[in-house]
């Protein structure tokens, strides 16, 4: 399995509280990606990052920023928690992000979001 | 971007082949067609990729017709542990894929 480490696995917060997880990889691949899964939803992408300090947003930024200081780490912050972010975040890595490149997955942080 | 159709939901027994369609009618030219599979409390996990005609490797063959507006995912033999969410994307890069729903896939003994 890829190393791709999330951290932390649960958290349980109150809304209008800030948030971070973290997402760090040993496979020192050049994409990092932050997904949010719903029921009904399948995974869909937040925001991903191509590069030490090089950031775009996905399909469902709004609420969500990203940091990414170090290849290994790549960082989502909810500035301001609410419970409609209640969901459970997916870090992916992947080499190069083109076409036939394939995503590797972490475990997973559940966030509720009282 | 395109838009991916799968069935929500799929049955099948111990031992059987399942085969699983995805629609995608919008499909660009450089676009490459993958399916991902996901346990309960895992990531998803990728299983395959291809661009047109057949791709087999150990664990699934997926069938892309000329046209590539349909790709058919083909389990051989299924057995319990494969009881899973099966997403199929389309894309040209990771960032422009999108995962959908899936299809919740349950084997029964």
């Amino acid at each position: 399995d890829a190393g791709i480490t999330q951290s932390p696995r649960h958290k349980v917060t109150e809304t209008g509280t800030p948030v971070t997880l973290r997402c760090h990889q040993t496979e020192n691949h050049r994409y990092m990606y932050w997904y949010r899964q719903d029921p009904g939803h399948g995974l869909r992408l937040i925001h991903y990052s191509y590069g030490v300090k090089d950031t775009d947003k996905g399909e469902v930024s709004d609420g969500y920023s990203v940091s990414r200081s170090k290849t290994e780490d790549f960082l989502l912050t909810l500035e301001s928690a609410t419970s409609s972010q209640t969901s459970v975040y997916f870090c992916a890595i992947s080499e190069t992000g083109g076409n036939t490149d394939t995503q590797y997955f972490g475990p997973g942080t559940r966030l509720t979001v009282l | 971007l395109a838009k991916t159709t799968q069935p929500i939901s799929m049955d099948s027994y111990e031992g059987q082949e399942v085969n699983i369609t995805c629609s995608h009618n919008n499909i660009a030219t450089n676009d490459y067609i993958t399916w991902y599979q996901q346990f309960p409390s895992q990531g998803p996990r990728f299983i395959i990729q291809g661009y047109k005609t057949k791709v087999t490797n150990e664990v699934a063959s997926l069938f892309i017709p000329a046209d590539r507006k349909s790709s058919t995912l083909s389990l051989p033999r299924v057995s319990l542990s494969d009881t899973a969410v099966y997403y199929c994307l389309v894309g040209g890069n990771n960032n422009d894929m999108r995962f959908g729903a899936g299809t919740r896939l349950t084997v029964k003994p």
